[in-house]
């Protein structure tokens, strides 16, 4: 079975700044993808990033950015240039290739930026 | 990215009543939809993973009589929440995966909030 675990339940950065958030996972699986979730007071569930675990090259989008260490099954997720809008719970997600679209969720980070 | 569309997104319902909710891929076919179940400031947890055309199959400690679902066609999947009582009042979420449009990432519908009154 996987686990992910988040060990920061809450967060708070200044406006522009930048905040790193934690996430270790454990698999015994090889053909993995790992995600970011943003869910805002909505509770929709928005993808921020994606990492496939084959992939040595760490996942960016835009702001976004991740720091996948496969060995140490590391996986953080850094929010450069804060925005209020990025007030949100934030998911570490882990999904397996044989199994596609079940997914194991940490515990959440719910990070609030300040302005 | 693919659509999965879920309906309500609210509803109340008095004690001892049934409430069903609908998931739904609308561009895509899912070969199997999950449901997931979060209260408030926690995680979303599994409850069961519906297959089309086969039973559900619910995770530990999920009462299958409590919670129906059915997974009728490739497009939608519903959750029956039966006999509600107070403490089924949570947030319900679906996602879809399967198939070539969601075999790497899994589709959220926007969930539904229960209150059981």
């Amino acid at each position: 079975a996987q686990t992910v675990t988040q060990s920061q339940p809450e967060m708070s950065v200044q406006e522009a700044e930048t905040v790193t958030l934690s996430c270790t996972y454990d698999t015994s699986e090889s053909n993995y993808y790992l995600f970011w979730y943003k869910q805002p007071p909505s509770r929709q569930m928005i993808l921020v990033i994606r990492q496939e675990a084959y992939k040595q090259q760490n996942a960016t989008e835009n702001r976004f950015s991740v720091n996948f260490q496969k060995a140490a099954k590391s996986f953080s997720l850094k929010i450069s240039d804060s925005q209020l809008g990025d007030t949100a719970m934030y998911f570490c997600a882990f999904m397996t290739a044989t199994n596609a679209g079940k997914s194991t969720f940490g515990d959440g980070t719910t990070l609030t930026v300040k302005p | 990215g693919a659509v999965v569309s879920q309906h309500p997104s609210r509803v109340i319902c008095k004690s001892g009543t049934s409430v069903k909710i609908e998931c739904r891929s609308l561009d895509f076919q899912a070969t199997t939809m999950f449901w997931y179940r979060q209260f408030p400031k926690q995680s979303l947890m599994l409850m069961a993973t519906s297959n089309e055309g086969s039973k559900a199959t619910y995770e530990q400690g999920v009462e299958k009589d409590k919670f129906l679902i059915n997974h009728a066609s490739l497009t939608l999947s519903t959750l029956t929440v039966t006999s509600a009582h107070p403490e089924d009042s949570s947030f319900y979420i679906c996602s879809a995966g399967g198939g070539r449009r969601a075999n790497t990432e899994a589709f959220f519908g926007q969930g539904t909030r229960l209150t059981v009154v």
